[in-house]
């Protein structure tokens, strides 16, 4: 699977947007972006996931860039129960790589 | 969204014991789930697929026979750490895939070896 590269660690003020910024330059066709966070002490949650076109939940919005080289969740309204680490994993949708391969992620901090 | 169970959540045990750690999937069944440890202000780190009805794959440098892995069920994983020691304190983790797109996760176990 691609590897990504995320900033350690970001500041963001309560109610503004956060936009976490990711790159994966050796994605592949077929790879999928997912976003998960990791509050403290807790196991990871799911956010969202793409291939190609722009995602929206009621979490967070996935942008992906055109040549899919990099990707940035952007979370519209932050909140202080937002702090986590967000990670940003590429991997292959295909049957028995269901395995997630976890990077450094962005430590978020989200200040009042 | 699916829910993962763990039990415990926190286990101390001394050094020499071992320690048995269970994932359970609440309302899915899982064919394959995964076992992950994670060191303070480090990330996770995979350390084996287990697979219902048949051997748990593991990742290289994870010893075998010391984190043994049953998934006995399709609901049910263990991971038992055996002779633990002090170094193998860490937080562990589960995960089980609902399909082919999400991953959900337990809420991890932290095992303290005295």
């Amino acid at each position: 699977d691609a590897k990504t590269t995320q900033p350690p660690s970001m500041d963001c003020a309560e109610g503004r947007a956060a936009n976490l910024p990711c790159n994966h330059s050796t994605i592949s066709g077929n790879e999928y972006v997912y976003w998960y966070r990791q509050i403290h002490s807790q196991g990871p949650q799911y956010i969202i996931h793409g291939l190609k076109n722009n995602e929206t939940n009621e979490m967070a919005s996935l942008i992906i860039t055109e040549d899919r080289k990099s990707s940035t969740l952007i979370l519209p309204h932050a909140t202080l129960r937002d702090t986590a680490v967000y990670y940003c994993i590429v991997r292959s949708r295909s049957s028995g790589a269901q395995k997630l391969v976890f990077g450094q992620g962005t430590r978020l901090t989200i200040n009042p | 969204g699916a829910v993962v169970s763990q039990h415990p959540s926190r286990v101390i045990c001394k050094s020499g014991t071992s320690v048995k750690i269970e994932c359970r999937s609440l309302d899915f069944q899982a064919t394959t789930m995964f076992w992950y440890r994670q060191f303070p202000k480090q990330s996770l780190m995979l350390m084996a697929t287990s697979n219902e009805g048949s051997k748990a794959t593991y990742e290289q440098g994870v010893e075998k026979d010391k984190f043994l892995i049953n998934h006995a069920s399709l609901t049910l994983s263990t991971l038992t750490v055996t002779s633990a020691h002090p170094e193998d304190s860490s937080f562990y983790i589960c995960s089980a895939p609902t399909g082919a797109y999400e991953q959900y996760f337990g809420p991890g176990t932290r095992l303290t070896v005295t």
